[in-house]
């Protein structure tokens, strides 16, 4: 157990819909990172947030958009979703901003889009 | 574009065999890290490496980062069935900044055979 907490751990919808996901970071991290794993593409970076600020962005759509409290817990927000958009998508969390900062994997949660 | 090159991307072997994982690339990483990850659940990290030649040890895995930065190696000893998993290697950028994240390779899926 890694101590960062991601919900749901399935989510089944339909093109076109939109859903959010939640992540909360290990006690005490300040970076949540988020992730994208495809068979295709492997794991992508999408964005990272330290202490409340957006901090870094990698591959992520227009579609998506991420935030993180006060709380530091975070979202990622996936709106208009296509088929491809199925996925796994992983959140970390590291006390450090840096890249090289030891990141900390939630168990994921699964997308299917139909 | 695949910044970090895995190799082999599929490898299965019998229990007791020794093997070898390659991570390549053309750029230059301050640190990189390995990780593995079994089905359904997150990465989780094995070992970050910093300096160019450094050699770590972990039980029967022994982890190289080459002179240059722009490469690592994951050599297993005598695997066993419970080393099966996607290992993934994962390099920080240098340059800092909105670059500042994870590259990850695509994995390479090793399976252990009683």
């Amino acid at each position: 157990d890694s101590g960062v907490t991601q919900t749901p751990k399935h989510l089944i919808t339909a093109t076109g819909q939109r859903v959010t996901l939640r992540c909360s970071p290990r006690s005490g991290d300040l970076s949540v990172y988020w992730y994208q794993q495809s068979l295709d593409q492997g794991l992508q970076f999408l964005i990272q947030y330290y202490n409340g600020e957006e901090r870094a962005k990698g591959n992520i759509l227009e579609r998506f958009s991420a935030q993180q409290f006060p709380d530091l817990h975070s979202e990622l927000n996936l709106s208009s979703l296509e088929l491809g958009d199925s996925a796994l998508y992983f959140c970390a969390s590291s006390v450090g901003g840096r890249a090289s900062a030891e990141q900390f994997f939630g168990p994921g949660t699964r997308l299917t889009v139909l | 574009t695949q910044l970090l090159e895995q190799s082999p991307q599929f490898l299965s072997i019998q229990e007791g065999e020794n093997l070898t994982v390659y991570c390549n690339s053309s750029s230059v990483f301050s640190s990189l890290q390995w990780y593995r990850q079994e089905p359904g659940e997150g990465p989780v990290l094995l070992v970050t490496v910093v300096t160019g030649g450094e050699v770590k040890k972990l039980k029967r895995l022994t982890f190289q980062f080459g002179d240059a930065r722009k490469d690592s190696s994951l050599h297993i000893t005598a695997a066993q069935p419970g080393d099966t998993g996607l290992y993934l290697c994962a390099g920080a950028r240098r340059d800092g900044g909105s670059q500042g994240n994870l590259i990850f390779g695509k994995g390479t899926k090793l399976s252990v055979k009683p």
